[in-house]
């Protein structure tokens, strides 16, 4: 089985430049998550899409950043324009999505690390 | 609101010893717990879980937890680490209500030493 496909593995970019980041995730898993990471903290939840519908982007800083998963399987993450604070690691992870309990495990991608300059 | 604090940054320790990392939660709702672990440029892989059920969970790699609802406790444990074993270890916590959405806390470097 396939996993959590992300691109591109790393970015550079000068601060004020935007900045985009794709993810595949497993196939038929119907939920699909965004994480920033950085450096010494624990991922933390940006957007969780349910099919194309969003489900919580309540950390989401909806000034700069945007996602979207049209056609409720690949997604983009967006970031216009980028800030020094947001070199991170960016996680994407999917899940099968079913609310029963022992389904809604997550799988996540490699990530792709962003450095802003 | 739930959280999770991961007691020790930096865990040192030899091989063949046996390891322990420390995971406290906060929620007022029913939760499910998970441990993950990170390699070096990689995502993060899950370990074991807690849904319900028996309290003592077991994981990959010889990993086990113990979920101690009283403490609000999911500490890590391994009987004896390998060199392997070196890597980041994250404790999350998820709602029952949003089994999916997990907070996670700040990492443990776990550093096995020959």
């Amino acid at each position: 089985e396939a996993g959590v496909a992300q691109s591109p593995r790393y970015k550079i970019i000068e601060k004020r430049q935007s900045v985009a980041f794709w993810c595949n995730p497993i196939s038929g898993h119907a939920t699909l998550y965004w994480y920033q990471q950085i450096l010494g903290q624990g991922p933390k939840l940006l957007i969780q899409f349910q099919n194309n519908g969003v489900v919580d982007d309540s950390q989401l800083p909806k000034d700069r950043f945007s996602a979207e998963r049209l056609k409720g399987v690949d997604s983009t993450l967006k970031i216009q324009p980028a800030k020094l604070e947001d070199s991170a690691v960016y996680l994407c992870a999917s899940s099968l999505g079913d609310t029963s309990k022992a389904k809604n495990i997550q799988y996540f991608g490699a990530g792709t690390r962003l450095s802003v300059l | 609101a739930q959280s999770v604090t991961q007691l020790d940054s930096q865990v040192p320790v030899f091989e063949e010893a046996p390891v322990e990392l420390r995971c406290n939660y906060s929620s007022s709702v029913s939760v499910y717990l998970f441990w993950y672990v990170q390699y070096p440029n990689q995502g993060l892989q899950l370990l074991l879980k807690y849904l319900s059920g028996s309290t003592l969970v077991k994981g990959i790699n010889g990993f086990e937890a113990e979920f101690n609802k009283s403490q609000t406790s999911f500490h890590l444990r391994k009987p004896s680490v390998h060199i392997s074993d070196t890597a980041e270890y994250f404790c999350a916590v998820s709602m029952d209500t949003n089994a999916g959405k997990s907070t996670f806390g700040d990492g443990t470097t776990l550093t096995v030493k020959p």
